[in-house]
């Protein structure tokens, strides 16, 4: 079993409709939350972090961790032809541990 | 500058030699990792320092790929005796206590 796991995607979303990207995870006892978008050619780039249960909203978009389930989300509002990435979900267990990513989600937004 | 600074940003090397690979991270950051990216793939760990913590090298992919930090701050990625399948972007990233990385703008590495 992966330690995070995505679906690769590609994601289909139309523009201006919500985008739902979904992240599982193996350890239970991880505490660090991340979301990072990868443009094409270049490098990651963190959007958002979240450490406690619930939703955390900055702008269009909105992370939800559920520890229970072991589940975190990301929801892009308002989906833009420039939103089309791909999203990389990461988690991190205690403060000392190396941060593990998932294999990402290819999104794509069209007109 | 205040991001993750990585140099060179393109290599061309011949097969069998040795490359070195520089990231210059935030100050102040006492975490460092090195990726490796292949084209079109996911993020591969390679490496990870934390403080003056032994480091993680559990995703070094053989005994041809090395690294190095002085305390908190240039780390150094060696790939002796490159094979074509060397070749991808290798991207250094660092993080602060918090654990949000920040990523350099990569290597690129050719073997030919």
């Amino acid at each position: 079993q992966k330690e995070v796991e995505q679906n690769s995607g590609p994601l289909s979303v139309p523009e201006g409709a919500i985008a739902s990207l979904n992240c599982t995870y193996s350890d239970r006892g991880s505490q660090s939350f991340f979301w990072y978008r990868q443009y094409s050619g270049k490098s990651p780039e963190l959007i958002m972090f979240i450490y406690s249960n619930g939703d955390k909203e900055d702008g269009r978009f909105t992370a939800q961790l559920n520890k229970a389930s072991q589940y975190v989300s990301l929801l892009i509002r308002d989906s833009q032809p420039s939103d089309s990435a791909t999203y990389l979900c990461a988690v991190r267990g205690s403060s000392a541990s190396k941060i593990i990513f998932g294999s990402g989600t290819r999104l794509s937004i069209r007109p | 500058g205040a991001g993750v600074s990585q140099s060179p940003s393109n290599k061309v090397t011949e097969k069998g030699k040795d490359v070195e690979l520089r990231c210059d991270p935030i100050s102040g950051h006492t975490a460092l990792y090195w990726y490796r990216q292949r084209l079109g793939q996911g993020l591969e760990f390679l490496i990870y320092f934390q403080g003056n913590s032994a480091p993680d090298k559990s995703g070094l992919p053989s005994d041809r790929f090395s690294a190095e930090r002085t305390g908190e701050s240039v780390s150094t990625l060696t790939i002796q005796r490159t094979q074509q399948e060397d070749s991808a972007v290798y991207l250094c990233a660092s993080s602060s206590a918090f654990g949000e990385q920040f990523f350099g703008p990569g290597t690129r590495l050719t073997v030919l």
